[in-house]
């Protein structure tokens, strides 16, 4: 079945350091991808999204590549603030028909 | 706009007490909505998801059930609560087929 996997938190950075947090999935077609974050004791906040292929999404100084080659949408960002401090979620659901989301685990950002 | 609402925040039950958890989308009509439980340093668990009045589909058997009586209500409910259903329960709901999720605030289950 489809699968995402991230890479494990947590990810303990000072502010100012540039973030990347992996992100790697597996379908059986051309998914659309997201990446959600959850900040302490909320819900989830879709951060960013693509649809296809070399598509890339941004938000908040947050992006994504939709990379099809390497089956990935690693996030990244510059320049973290403290108040990026947060869970990250990476998610795929499938284009065709109905399907519900595909989540990773979740990588947890500490930013001091 | 579209607003996603779900209550309680917070609920602490003994075990074998009984369970009412309360979701409701504004500003959309038929949307799809979706319960998941969030565990403790775990990722998200779809629990179950309704593409309409009456219509649910549940993703793993478990203590829990769900119904949707009206077009934007969504509740999940327990007759005999267990130590193991404790966790942080989210709504979410989408418009449409393949679409991302907007999810609630949250609610946080504590079983003792």
């Amino acid at each position: 079945g489809d699968s995402v996997t991230q890479m494990e938190g947590p990810v303990t950075l000072s502010e100012e350091a540039f973030l990347t947090i992996n992100c790697t999935y597996t379908a059986t077609g051309y998914p659309s991808l997201f990446w959600y974050v959850q900040y302490p004791g909320e819900g989830l906040q879709l951060l960013l999204k693509a649809t296809k292929a070399d598509d890339k999404g941004s938000n908040k100084g947050f992006e994504a590549t939709y990379r099809k080659e390497t089956t990935s949408f690693h996030l990244e960002k510059g320049s973290v603030q403290v108040s990026d401090s947060a869970v990250y979620f990476c998610a795929l659901v499938m284009n065709s028909g109905y399907s519900t989301l595909t989540f990773g685990k979740g990588t947890m950002l500490l930013v001091s | 706009s579209q607003t996603i609402h779900q209550w309680p925040a917070t609920l602490v039950q003994p075990v074998g007490s009984p369970l009412s958890l309360e979701c409701t989308v504004e500003g959309t009509s038929n949307p799809n909505l979706y319960w998941y439980r969030q565990a403790a340093g775990r990722g998200l668990q779809l629990l179950f998801y309704s593409v309409g009045i009456g219509q649910i589909s549940s993703e793993v058997p478990q203590n829990l059930s769900a119904s949707r009586p009206q077009d934007r209500q969504f509740i999940l409910s327990s007759k005999k609560l267990l130590l193991s259903d404790s966790g942080f329960y989210l709504c979410a709901w989408s418009a449409e087929e393949a679409g991302e999720l907007f999810f609630g605030e949250g609610s946080r289950l504590t079983v003792l």
